[in-house]
């Protein structure tokens, strides 16, 4: 079955340190990747996907993601953190190709941020 | 060119109650996904519709839940006799027409339903 794990429930970094939150999927053939981020009280926001080539995006805010096909991992990063990146994170995919993209979520990956 | 609108944001119904969410997507998307998000974790897909069409309801409950996207007005997603463990935010995503190849859904802000 396919699904998505995020293993860190919660995350605490100090504003200006690095980050990585960890993200692996289990599916049939490489889907399509994303990170999503959520705001207390929002909705959804796409931060970058992952549809084929650079294994390497880019995203807004500062994001990047390196996809590593042969640990099914998708981990999003960012140098350094604001305390505006305080949110939740979401890894999610789809599949590719074939119709519609329903989206596979994690459970979510919650930072926080320290002055 | 406004984004996905959800309505009410916050819904309060006693068990038993039906509720009704809506949602409006974007100027030119026929296409709308529901997503259901329970307290602490991920959001599971639960419909997906085209305009007077439900092409995929596999996530969705057998019993009680229903959805709809007419070809006039939002989509609607009902509860039926609604249980505390409805509780939850629910979020609609739109997206322009699929051509078998990928286009990004949008999301709405999500309505947040509480069942007391």
């Amino acid at each position: 079955a396919q699904s998505v794990t995020q293993p860190d429930i919660h995350i605490t970094v100090s504003e200006g340190a690095s980050l990585e939150l960890r993200c692996n999927y289990s599916y049939g053939a490489t889907p399509y990747l994303f990170w999503y981020v959520q705001s207390p009280g929002q909705g959804l926001q796409l931060l970058l996907k992952y549809f084929s080539g650079d294994t390497l995006v880019q995203g807004i805010k500062g994001f990047e993601a390196e996809f590593k096909r042969s640990q099914s991992s998708f981990n999003l990063r960012k140098p350094s953190v604001h305390w505006s990146d305080a949110a939740e994170y979401f890894c999610a995919v789809s599949r590719k190709g074939g119709g519609y993209n329903k989206l596979i979520f994690g459970a979510g990956t919650r930072l926080a941020v320290h002055p | 060119n406004a984004g996905v609108m959800q309505n009410p944001r916050h819904l309060v119904r006693r068990r038993g109650q039906e509720a009704r969410l809506r949602c409006s997507p974007m100027k030119g998307h026929s296409h709308v996904y529901w997503y259901r998000q329970l307290p602490e974790e991920g959001l599971k897909f639960m419909v997906y519709l085209q305009k007077e069409n439900i092409i995929d309801e596999s996530g969705m409950p057998k019993e009680r839940f229903s959805a709809e996207f007419p070809k006039e007005g939002p989509s609607i997603l009902r509860i039926q006799q609604v249980v505390r463990g409805d509780s939850a935010a629910y979020f609609c995503a739109s997206s322009p027409a699929d051509r078998g190849g990928y286009y990004e859904q949008y999301f709405g802000p999500g309505t947040r339903l509480t069942v007391t």
